[in-house]
């Protein structure tokens, strides 16, 4: 997963325009994805999740797509809204292993 | 309204002083977990019960304990609070243990002087 210090990366778009949330994952064997939003002063809110047999998954403005190949994971939000903003991050699994989560991006949406 | 509801969401306490943080989910889920979050460590998991009465150490349990009597709470006890544990908890239920998205409450953020 990503690494990152005490400042986790950053995104800042415009209202309306689409939103690309990036996340490298650590372990090959990871076959269930799944984005969380994080809301200042709240708890990780379910977003999406994927698993392994599939490449890409669309929710209400959300898609999520899986590419296995390079362990990469992205979270696209289509015409941002200034609710959107928040911190993003993946976690992965693996049966019968963890959940191991990354440390997160932080989106900032400009009206 | 399906939630996971922790209490309290803000405590102070000094060091030693036994506390218990209370998490209580109403979906019917058997899997509950806590976790703590710390700037630039992420989500870390504490303690984890896939059923009533089966509890297991996650990543950090060091001085955390946890009970679960019944299916809808899993209370986490700090004994000796110290320093260190000065955090953001977090308590999360699910489904499927964690073949399914996890539901987290809104945290509580625990200061030990």
């Amino acid at each position: 997963g990503e690494s990152v210090g005490l400042h986790l990366p950053t995104l800042s778009v415009q209202e309306g325009d689409n939103s690309i949330i990036n996340c490298a994952y650590s372990n090959s064997a990871s076959d269930y994805f799944i984005w969380y939003k994080q809301e200042s002063g709240k708890g990780p809110q379910f977003i999406i999740d994927i698993r392994s047999n599939m490449d890409k998954r669309q929710g209400q403005r959300v898609t999520v797509l899986l590419n296995k190949t390079v362990k990469h994971l992205s979270l696209q939000i289509a015409a941002t809204q200034p609710g959107d903003s928040a911190v993003y991050f993946c976690a992965e699994n693996k049966s019968g292993g963890k959940l191991i989560f990354g440390q997160g991006t932080e989106l900032s949406v400009k009206p | 309204e399906a939630q996971v509801t922790q209490n309290p969401r803000y405590l102070i306490t000094v060091t030693g002083k036994k506390l218990t943080v209370t998490c209580s989910q109403n979906m019917n889920h058997e899997y509950m977990s806590w976790y703590r979050q710390d700037p630039g460590l992420g989500l870390r998991q504490i303690y984890y019960s896939m059923n009533v009465e089966v509890t297991d150490k996650g990543d950090v349990p060091e001085g955390y304990k946890v009970s679960r009597k019944e299916k809808r709470n899993f209370p986490l006890i700090l004994e000796s609070p110290s320093p260190n544990q000065t955090s953001l908890y977090f308590c999360a239920s699910s489904f499927l243990g964690l073949r399914s998205p996890l539901h987290f409450g809104n945290g509580t953020r625990l200061t030990v002087t």
